[in-house]
């Protein structure tokens, strides 16, 4: 079993859409949980990171995790085209642990 | 601010040769990563150092990579000899001692070994 579980997608889904992210995760040591996203031929860039259970917001973007199921959620509000990029969830326990990440496709 | 910088950005070889790839981290940046990522997969650890220190390096296939920063600032990740496996992007980042969770990532190298 992997540490980290993400769906791979695609995802393809209309602008303006709620769109929701998930990672599930085996080790309960982790203490941060990330979400980068990845535009094609780019480096990861840092979204949002948490610490322990909860929500945090940032403008059209919510993680929420949630320790007690090991389970971890992006949420992205009124979708754009320029969301359009794959979305790594991450674990840090030590080290970063990814996800294999969801590529996500927003149409106009 | 500047960011993380990589060269070089493309590298074609053949099975059995070497290549080495290079990385300036941020300025101010204690704590310098190698990530590997093979296509479609997400970026799995090579090796971490805190300033010129080795701190994980658990993950390095070390009979034929190796990395070195030296002064610890710039940093260089050998592969000797490469194998057709070894395609993959090969990401640095880095971060400041106190907030390993904020990496910030370099535009990678793209290694296609044929």
């Amino acid at each position: 079993q992997k540490e980290v579980e993400q769906d791979p997608g695609p995802l393809s889904v209309p602008e303006g859409a709620i769109v929701s992210l998930n990672c599930t995760y085996s080790n309960s040591a982790f203490q941060y949980f990330m979400w980068y996203r990845q535009y094609s031929r780019k480096g990861p860039e840092l979204l949002m990171y948490t610490y322990s259970s909860g929500n945090k917001e940032d403008g059209r973007f919510t993680a929420q995790v949630d320790k007690s199921s090991k389970y971890i959620s992006l949420f992205i509000r009124d979708s754009q085209p320029s969301d359009s990029a794959t979305y790594l969830c991450a674990m840090e326990g030590g080290k970063l642990i990814f996800g294999q990440g969801t590529e996500l496709s927003v149409k106009p | 601010e500047a960011g993380v910088a990589q060269s070089p950005r493309y590298k074609i070889i053949e099975k059995r040769q070497s290549v080495a790839f290079w990385c300036n981290p941020i300025s101010g940046h204690a704590t310098l990563y190698w990530y590997q990522q093979i296509l479609g997969q997400g970026p799995k650890l090579l090796i971490q150092f805190q300033n010129n220190g080795v701190v994980d390096d658990s993950q390095l296939p070390k009979d034929r990579f190796s990395a070195e920063r030296l002064k610890g600032v710039d940093s260089t990740l050998k592969i000797q000899p490469a194998k057709l496996e070894d395609s993959a992007v090969y990401l640095c980042a880095s971060s400041t001692r106190t907030t390993r969770a904020e990496q910030y990532f370099g535009p990678g190298t793209r290694l296609t070994v044929t």
